[in-house]
């Protein structure tokens, strides 16, 4: 079955980086887009990035754009989602979905999510 | 950016009730829409997507309807198990806005 699962996340300090992954199995993982969205605690979703299934295209949130850089390699089946100059708000769930998208249409959905992986930035 | 809205942001129904959730979007988003129910501790599910259509898997209980700016999430007959935060997302132009939810307590 699809799965997706997140790692990388844990606490870092205010102004540090990290690096979020996902690693995709159970669907052909190169042809599909990935998204980032994220929950602050108690909050609702925030939608962050999204690179295409060859990695070409990337688009991102005004909030994380120039921060956040989101990648793919397609041999390991992992997206990645490089954090950097990290702030407290940045504080949350971060979720990878996979995208589908309805053939020739521009109809997409977020069909299958990851589990999340909690980011905590505190000093 | 395209602005969601949703009504109620919290509501309480009994089992058996119908309920709706509405979601209104700042422009036209050409029914580009799709609808989540998140459960405390979980990832966001799939339910509805491209406004009415339902995903694989899920209960015919949920419903999707609208067009233009205006859409509906129905749940009926309401059940236990769909205590749940729900969101809708449109997806007709980046970034991908989601609404701020509506909390559905039994």
């Amino acid at each position: 079955q699809v799965q997706l699962v997140e790692s990388g996340g844990g606490l870092v300090q205010p102004g540090r980086s990290l690096r979020l992954s996902c690693t995709g199995s159970g669907f052909m993982f190169r042809k599909y887009g990935i998204n980032w969205v994220r929950q602050a605690p108690g909050k609702g979703l925030q939608w962050l990035a999204v690179v295409s299934f060859d990695g070409e295209t990337q688009y991102y949130a005004d909030s994380v754009k120039g921060r956040f850089t989101i990648s793919r390699d397609n041999s390991k089946n992992t997206v990645y989602l490089q954090m950097s100059r990290l702030r407290p708000e940045d504080t949350a769930v971060y979720y990878c979905a996979k995208e589908d998208v309805i053939l020739n249409t521009n109809f997409y959905y977020f069909d299958h999510w990851g589990q999340g992986t909690l980011v905590t930035v505190s000093s | 950016d395209i602005r969601l809205t949703q009504s109620p942001s919290f509501m309480s129904a009994s089992v058996g009730d119908r309920v709706t959730i509405t979601c209104r979007a700042s422009q036209g988003i050409n029914n580009n829409l799709a609808w989540y129910q998140q459960k405390p501790g979980k990832a966001p599910k799939l339910l509805i997507y491209v406004a009415t259509t339902l995903q694989s898997g899920v209960s015919s209980r949920f419903s999707g309807s609208g067009s233009g700016t205006e859409f509906t999430l129905s749940i009926s007959p309401l059940q236990a198990e769909d205590v749940a935060t729900y969101y809708c997302q449109q997806l007709e132009k980046y970034p991908r806005t989601f609404g701020p939810g509506t909390k559905v307590e039994i």
